[in-house]
């Protein structure tokens, strides 16, 4: 089944602790993105990549890191998670950056 | 900077009604747009999409009308199910970005 997978799926931290979350797939889907959701602000994108080895800044950057070194591969790092990181992230994935986006289940972080 | 919004953040309908969600741009560069649903703790789900060089577009249920003049997007569903009941995002792709930009979203309820 074609998909997008991300883990965790909920993840409870605390300030300053390091975490990744993973997202993968099975597409072979050259552009691959995170974005954030909270209330009353939609979806904001934080990175996203058009390739291997090829990511770029998004709207909200600031406080996150991403690595493309496969292709079905795009973690989302928090070097030092702050609670105003607390959100809904999705990963999504595209053939290209024009194309109809796929969208992740989700991972529902909060930073105490 | 550009922004995509929508006029209602909700809308209730009654069941086997048409509901029509609005949404309006302002980047007028912008040639490519997307809409989305979101069901509760799911990420969002490719609808429907439009190009700027066509001013609707039909699918099962579902059409998309594209008034570039006023840079207003509107998605109408015909014979409103309750399975409809979710979040419904308008994006915009411009040109020369390589990222889709999101509206709030607008909560619809189908009432029994």
């Amino acid at each position: 089944e074609a998909q997008v997978t991300q883990n965790p799926r909920y993840l409870i931290t605390v300030t300053g602790k390091k975490l990744t979350v993973t997202c993968s797939q099975n597409m072979n889907h050259e552009y691959m993105s995170w974005y954030r959701q909270d209330p009353g602000l939609g979806l904001r994108q934080i990175y996203y990549s058009m390739n291997v080895e090829v990511t770029d800044k998004g709207d909200v950057p600031e406080g996150y890191k991403v690595s493309r070194k496969e292709k079905r591969n795009f973690p989302l790092i928090l070097e030092s998670p702050s609670p105003n990181q607390t959100s809904l992230y999705f990963c999504a994935s595209s053939l290209g950056h024009r194309d109809t986006q796929y969208f992740g289940p989700g991972t529902r972080l909060t930073v105490l | 900077g550009e922004s995509v919004g929508l006029h209602l953040p909700t809308l209730s309908v009654q069941e086997g009604d048409n509901s029509i969600i609005n949404c309006a741009y302002s980047n007028s560069a912008s040639d490519y747009f997307i809409w989305y649903k979101q069901e509760s703790g799911k990420g969002p789900q490719f609808i429907i999409d439009i190009r700027s060089n066509m001013d609707k577009r039909q699918g099962q249920r579902v059409t998309v009308l594209l008034n570039k003049t006023v840079k207003h997007l509107s998605l109408q569903i015909a014979a409103t199910q309750p399975g409809d009941s979710a979040v419904y995002f308008c994006a915009e792709f411009s040109g020369s970005a390589r990222q889709l930009t999101f509206g709030s979203g607008t909560q619809l309820t189908v009432l029994p």
